[in-house]
């Protein structure tokens, strides 16, 4: 059991936006920043977003975050068959002094 | 370019310490605001924080596994050293590191060790 709440996966055909929700709590999202992180199977996590919306280098621009309360989301636009990965969402937890995660969603692109 | 590898063991034995090793090139532990973190992934399961050590020794751990855990700098200046003790089946998993970037966010991953608790 996460933290953090995601759907288990969430599906789209190309050229759609498509959006995965994180649901947390007022120790975690409430007072903290969120962090995305797309993991293709077999592979490690990358960092996608952090500070709730903001893009690392080579991150598309299709990729944008949110944050209201203790809820975060994370929308993809124009959807690519390459975006098709599983998506985490992190924040920082203020009453674990440490980061906690959503269970992660399967993004399929149809 | 920061660079991060873990190595250890890929089988365990029940009730036995499995050690982790973090070797990281890029940066240095000494810096001040570096941090280095550990977090899992058992098969097909979330992601899990377990421990984060940083440039001034200071170190949080995951409360539900505080009391197995324990995380160190290494003998060489470039590697973390993660040691948890009585590992058991739930304890199958992938581990990797990662460097604690600017925005307490884990910015760089290593590729992963996958570690088996069998008997």
């Amino acid at each position: 059991q996460s933290v953090l709440t995601q759907p288990p996966s969430a599906s789209g055909t190309p050229g759609q936006t498509v959006t995965i929700s994180c649901s947390g709590s007022s120790s975690n999202i409430g007072s903290n920043q969120v962090f995305w992180y797309q993991q293709v199977p077999g592979t490690a996590p990358k960092l996608f977003l952090y500070k709730n919306n903001q893009r690392p280098s080579g991150v598309p621009d299709r990729f944008s975050g949110s944050k209201s309360g203790t809820a975060a989301s994370l929308a993809i636009s124009g959807l690519r068959s390459e975006d098709e990965a599983d998506y985490h969402c992190a924040a920082w937890d203020d009453s674990l002094s440490g980061p906690v995660f959503g269970g992660g969603t399967k993004l399929t692109v149809l | 370019q920061i660079t991060l590898e873990e190595s250890g063991p890929t089988l365990v034995k029940p009730t036995q310490t499995l050690t982790l090793t973090c070797t990281f090139s890029g940066f240095s532990l000494t810096t001040s605001g570096v941090g280095v973190g550990w977090i899992r992934q058992p098969p097909g399961k979330a992601l899990e924080w377990l421990a984060l050590i940083y440039w001034d020794d200071d170190k949080r751990y995951s409360p539900s596994l505080e009391s197995r855990l324990t995380f160190t700098k290494g003998t060489s200046s470039n590697q973390v050293v993660l040691t948890m003790t009585n590992v058991g089946p739930m304890d199958t998993a992938t581990y990797y590191c990662a460097h604690l970037g600017d925005h307490d966010d884990f910015d760089v991953w290593g590729q992963g060790t996958m570690v088996a608790v069998s008997s």
